[in-house]
């Protein structure tokens, strides 16, 4: 059974820093590529980033280019996403989804539960 | 990257079909053939339901397809029924100087 299990979110001040990370089984995690979405409260979907399996390529929404960073472990079977320069619109629950492919498409067939991140001062 | 447009709401009675565009431009839905569309309950994770434009996952009921014409891809879902009710994003990649990925702000989906 596939299961995606985030972890890492919480309450943090503008401008600091949280690092998400999404544990992964049931797959062979370097396999596919995999993605960050996340949903502001009451919103829609956002894509904010994607990695393909070797991390060789990688991709991020205008919204967090520059600020967020993405990056997997394949011998740990984890991805992480680094959040530096936190402000209050990036409050949302931070999903991680798998890819189908290797690399980076728009079909993510699996999802965590997600993992609030809250930025408020 | 702007966001891909859908409808905020609609409506069908059970039984009926309903559609669900979801626009965009050349430059995503209407460049590439990998559109994918998610259905998401109240409190949970969204959920596969259309890939690659028309392609349905292994265990998505044949009542729901997807097609694409020009720069709008479209979710079909026939004989409604209440479980149906929920939202759905449409999704596609976006190029521009990488490739993105880019979502629908989503449709709410009500069964009279």
């Amino acid at each position: 059974e596939v299961q995606l299990v985030e972890s890492g979110g919480g309450l943090v001040q503008p401008g600091r820093s949280l690092r998400l990370s999404c544990a992964a089984s049931g797959f062979t995690f370097d396999d596919y590529a995999m993605h960050w979405v996340r949903q502001a409260p009451g919103k829609g979907l956002e894509w904010v980033s994607g990695i393909s399996w070797n991390s060789g390529s990688i991709g991020y929404a205008d919204s967090v280019k520059g600020r967020f960073t993405i990056s997997r472990d394949n011998a740990k079977n984890s991805l992480y996403l680094q959040m530096n320069s936190l402000r209050a619109e990036d409050t949302a629950l931070y999903y991680c989804a798998k890819d189908w492919a290797t690399v980076t498409t728009p079909t993510f067939d699996y999802w965590g539960q997600g993992t609030l991140v809250t930025v408020s001062s | 990257q702007s966001a891909l447009t859908q409808p905020a709401s609609v409506s069908g009675s059970p039984g009926q079909s309903i559609t669900i565009s979801c626009t965009g431009t050349s430059s995503d839905v209407g460049g590439y053939n990998y559109v994918s569309w998610y259905q998401q309950h109240p409190g949970k994770a969204p959920k596969l339901m259309i890939y690659d434009v028309s392609n349905r996952p292994s265990g998505v009921s044949n009542r729901f397809s997807g097609s694409k014409s020009g720069n709008t891809a479209s979710l079909t879902i026939s004989g409604l029924q209440a479980e149906d009710e929920a939202d759905y994003y449409c999704s596609s990649y976006t190029s521009s100087s990488t490739l993105k990925v880019v979502f629908g702000g989503g449709t709410k989906l009500t069964v009279l």
